[in-house]
């Protein structure tokens, strides 16, 4: 089956900074999508950014860019110059071929003013 | 397109009562999808919809739980005879159904039962 781990519960960063957010999952799959996901206090799950199993370069969304390792199971995210309005709930997903999505547990990250 | 809405936002209800939430998709997605979130957890699956087909339900979806799409737009989730274990926050997301599209999600429905 397939599984999704943030071994992070909370991480902080200072505001400026740059931070790197852990997950690996595992999957017998060769084809497949994988996302971040943010979800601010109260307020509705975001897509930040996703990566396609076959492409090795690695996606990249303004500040926000991941570091896909397909043979380690490895997909870290790494915000750059953070702001405070990226404090958020942040989760690591995996898509599978059969369309489900499964989520890990999340990462709290607290940005330091 | 103003994306996901779900309604009602917020639900408090009594054990043994039924409880029914809709879910309104971004107009031209025919994929619908429920997921259920508790504190502290990431969303887990619950079930899907191609248009007005369920294809898919986990089996976390006990007899208790039906979901609806009769026209291929709107969904219903409907909870029979809650129970305490049900609070949680329930999540609708869509997507359009060619190749490996994104799913958006609405802003939640959050169930609490006393």
């Amino acid at each position: 089956a397939q599984t999704v781990t943030q071994s992070q519960p909370e991480m902080s960063v200072q505001e400026a900074e740059t931070v790197t957010l852990s997950c690996t999952y595992d999957t017998s799959e060769s084809d497949y999508y994988l996302f971040w996901y943010k979800q601010p206090p109260s307020r509705q799950m975001i897509l930040v950014i996703r990566q396609e199993a076959y492409k090795q370069q690695n996606a990249t969304e303004n500040r926000f860019s991941v570091n896909f390792q397909k043979a380690a199971k490895s997909f870290s995210l790494k915000i750059s110059d953070s702001q405070l309005g990226d404090a958020a709930m942040y989760f690591c997903a995996y898509r599978s071929p059969d369309d489900k999505i499964i989520f890990g547990k999340g990462t709290r990250l607290h940005i330091l003013p | 397109d103003t994306g996901v809405s779900q309604d009602p936002r917020h639900k408090i209800t009594k054990r043994g009562q039924n409880v029914t939430f809709r879910c309104d998709p971004i107009s031209e997605h025919n994929r619908l999808y429920w997921y259920r979130q508790t504190l502290g957890q990431g969303p887990e699956f619950l079930t899907y919809f191609q248009n007005e087909a369920q294809l898919e339900k986990s089996r976390l979806l006990s007899d208790r739980f039906s979901a609806e799409r009769p026209k291929g737009s709107f969904s219903t989730l409907e909870i029979q005879r809650t129970e305490q274990g049900d609070s949680a926050m329930y999540l609708c997301a869509s997507s359009l159904a060619i190749g490996w599209e994104t799913q958006y999600f609405g802003p939640g429905t959050r169930l609490l039962v006393l």
